[in-house]
């Protein structure tokens, strides 16, 4: 089944605790992106991904870090959470031609206390 | 300035009624695509319509259909016969020039279908 797999969907942690929300996806895209979605924001693009060792900045990509170092997967990675880090994360990916219709996974929820 | 505009933070649909979705976007790049997405109460993502920019005639998918008015870059939703199911978040995004893929959503549209 084509799909993209986050993990974990709930987290509570704590403020500086480094962590890594993952993201694989099984349909050979190209394209790689994560979002965080706050009420009355709508979703933020925080990184994205071209392809493997390209990744560029978002509009929200302050306090993140991403990495690809393989085509199928694209972590995001909080190195010192705040609690204004406290949203639902959602990771997306297509292919760069066609529609680029965007595939989400199920979101990560996060809590930073 | 938005990329993407949506100005009805809620809306009220009567059953079996159409209902539109406004969004209005803003680019000055030539090539773009215009998506609209649902989100239901459960939390996913769900595809519903895409718009490329260079594409002549609306887009439509089933019961929904994207009126598509490029002067004045407006790309609504109009869902035809509404549904209990339709009972959701629908968020307008567009994706930014061929191969740029800057993403940009819209703040969502809460639909609530009375039965």
């Amino acid at each position: 089944e084509a799909q993209v797999t986050q993990n974990p969907r709930y987290l509570i942690t704590v403020t500086g605790k480094k962590l890594t929300v993952t993201c694989s996806q099984n349909m050979n895209h190209e394209y790689m992106s994560w979002y965080r979605q706050d009420p009355g924001l709508g979703l933020r693009q925080i990184y994205y991904s071209m392809n493997v060792e390209v990744t560029d900045k978002g509009d929200v990509p302050e306090g993140y870090k991403v990495s690809r170092k393989e085509k199928r997967n694209f972590p995001l990675i909080l190195e010192s959470p705040s609690p204004n880090q406290t949203s639902l994360y959602f990771c997306a990916s297509s292919f760069l031609a066609n529609t680029g219709e965007l595939f989400f996974g199920e979101g990560s929820r996060l809590t930073v206390l | 300035a938005q990329k993407i505009t949506q100005t009805q933070p809620g809306m009220f649909v009567q059953e079996k009624e159409a209902v539109t979705l406004d969004c209005t976007y803003d680019t000055s790049d030539p090539s773009y695509g215009l998506f609209w997405y649902k989100q239901p109460s459960s939390g996913e993502m769900i595809f519903l319509i895409y718009q490329g920019s260079y594409d002549q005639q609306n887009a439509t998918e089933g019961r929904y259909s994207l009126n598509f008015q490029k002067a004045r870059k407006s790309a609504n939703l109009v869902i035809s016969a509404s549904q209990l199911g339709d009972s959701a978040m629908y968020f307008c995004a567009m994706r930014e020039g061929i191969f740029s893929n800057q993403f940009y959503f819209g703040t969502g549209t809460s639909l609530t279908v009375i039965p």
